[in-house]
């Protein structure tokens, strides 16, 4: 099975803070992404990467940032946290690039910026 | 532009009821694919079924059954005999030819099941 796990099913930060989520996942994806969920809004993707050291950016990238130093880790940075970002984070990933491949999701970070 | 609407926000239905999530979807694409995911409480997004475009076969696979209409724009999930262990949120998603690797989803339906 593939797993797809994040360092923290929730987090409280304070306004200004540097913060950072982690994400890795066990089966060799080429793909990472991420994704943030807002009641009323759906998910909506954050950045992806579909290879060591690249990115793209997604519908919401302004406020964060991105890192990926190796294949199986997509970690997501918040350089200085707002109440705005206040959210549920979800990781997921696929094995290639294109529609064929579904993508498998992590089970999520709450983010609370207080 | 594209875009994913699940017009119903919130179904509660009692157990052995059958429901259909609607999913309604606008793109200027002919070549597309249309999602569904599930959310149970857990938090994790489950895929259940991917069409592409050219694919209009209605499909089911146990007491889930999607039906696709490009006529109307619709990619509607209907679960029979509907069970507690189907309450979850449910994501209608879709994504283009041309940017294969992006998902836009649509904003999701809460299904709950009472005993």
């Amino acid at each position: 099975d593939v797993k797809v796990t994040q360092s923290s099913r929730y987090l409280v930060k304070r306004t200004g803070e540097k913060v950072f989520l982690e994400c890795v996942q066990d089966m060799d994806h080429e793909n990472m992404f991420w994704y943030r969920q807002d009641p009323g809004l759906g998910l909506r993707l954050i950045y992806f990467s579909y290879d060591v050291k690249m990115k793209e950016k997604g519908d919401i990238p302004e406020g964060y940032s991105v890192s990926r130093e190796k294949k199986e880790r997509f970690s997501l940075i918040l350089e200085s946290a707002s109440t705005n970002q206040t959210s549920m984070y979800l990781c997921a990933s696929s094995l290639g690039q294109g529609s064929i491949y579904e993508q498998y999701f992590g089970p999520g970070t709450r983010l609370t910026v207080t | 532009a594209q875009k994913v609407t699940q017009a119903q926000t919130e179904i509660s239905v009692v157990e052995k009821e059958d429901v259909t999530l609607d999913c309604v979807y606008e793109t200027r694409d002919t070549t597309y694919y249309l999602f569904w995911y599930k959310q149970p409480p857990s938090g994790e997004l489950v895929f259940l079924i991917r069409r592409n475009s050219f694919d209009e076969q209605n499909e089911i696979s146990g007491r889930y059954s999607w039906n696709f209409q490009k006529s109307t724009s619709s990619f509607n999930f209907t679960i029979t005999a509907s069970q507690v262990v189907d309450s979850a949120v449910y994501f209608c998603a879709l994504s283009e030819a041309y940017n294969t690797d992006k998902l836009i989803f649509g904003t999701g339906t809460r299904l709950q099941v009472f005993p």
